[in-house]
């Protein structure tokens, strides 16, 4: 049972512009919404997390959105450059609970 | 401060084999949780230790087992290897029992031909 659903599975998006990552979750005891940036031959790294008591939080040109009522989040990655090339994945957790993650979202960013 | 080392980086296996790969913590870290990563499956939680004790166990059939030793470091073993083992087996370790920032290792690349 997936309960982490992250779209698109792929972008392609130009230099300078904003990518967007989607994510949706069921259980609604998930208190905690972290987002991982992985490069090939690396292990995944912690780029940004929210709680649901927050609607947005940003840290550079990383953004999340969180909408609680819709059980939705989202990854803004805004002005993208090529260096943002990565694999992105959403995850959720519940207190005492095991991290979630979705499915993950390749990102490239044409020069 | 050292980050998570995994140990060996890639492995090969034949089908039928044992296999144990072994994950240091950063320093001061007691929770180490393993993964399982494969283009079709995603990242998937195998299981997660804090202080010695298995806390968290994914749906992963018995041949995958796991503990953790004093010092913290941790090893998962795979018995009787299958092709579908074949995967990226993450390790990230944590400060506490709330798994909540988790800090990966580069993982070891397992082959079972």
């Amino acid at each position: 049972q997936q309960q982490v659903k992250q779209s698109p599975q792929s972008l392609i998006v130009q230099k300078g512009g904003i990518s967007i990552i989607n994510c949706a979750y069921e259980n609604t005891a998930f208190d905690y919404f972290p987002w991982y940036q992985q490069f090939p031959g690396k292990g995944p790294a912690l780029l940004i997390a929210i709680r649901p008591d927050v609607s947005e939080k940003k840290e550079g040109r990383f953004t999340i959105s969180f909408n609680k009522s819709a059980k939705q989040f989202s990854l803004h990655i805004m002005d993208s450059q090529p260096g943002d090339s990565a694999t992105y994945f959403c995850a959720a957790k519940a207190a005492g609970n095991k991290l979630t993650f979705g499915g993950g979202t390749r990102v490239l960013v044409k020069p | 401060k050292a980050g998570v080392t995994q140990t060996p980086r890639y492995l090969i296996k034949t089908r039928g084999q044992q296999v144990t790969l072994s994950c240091s913590p950063i320093s001061g870290h007691r929770s180490v949780s393993w993964y399982q990563q494969t283009p079709g499956q995603g990242l998937q939680f195998l299981f997660e230790y804090f202080s010695e004790t298995q806390r968290n166990k994914g749906n992963f059939p018995g041949r995958f087992s796991g503990r953790q030793f004093s010092n913290s470091r941790s090893e998962m073993n795979v018995s009787t290897l299958e092709l579908g083992d074949s995967a990226l087996y993450l390790c990230a370790s944590s400060r506490d029992s709330s798994q909540e920032t988790q800090y990966f290792g580069p993982g070891t690349r397992l082959l079972v031909l």
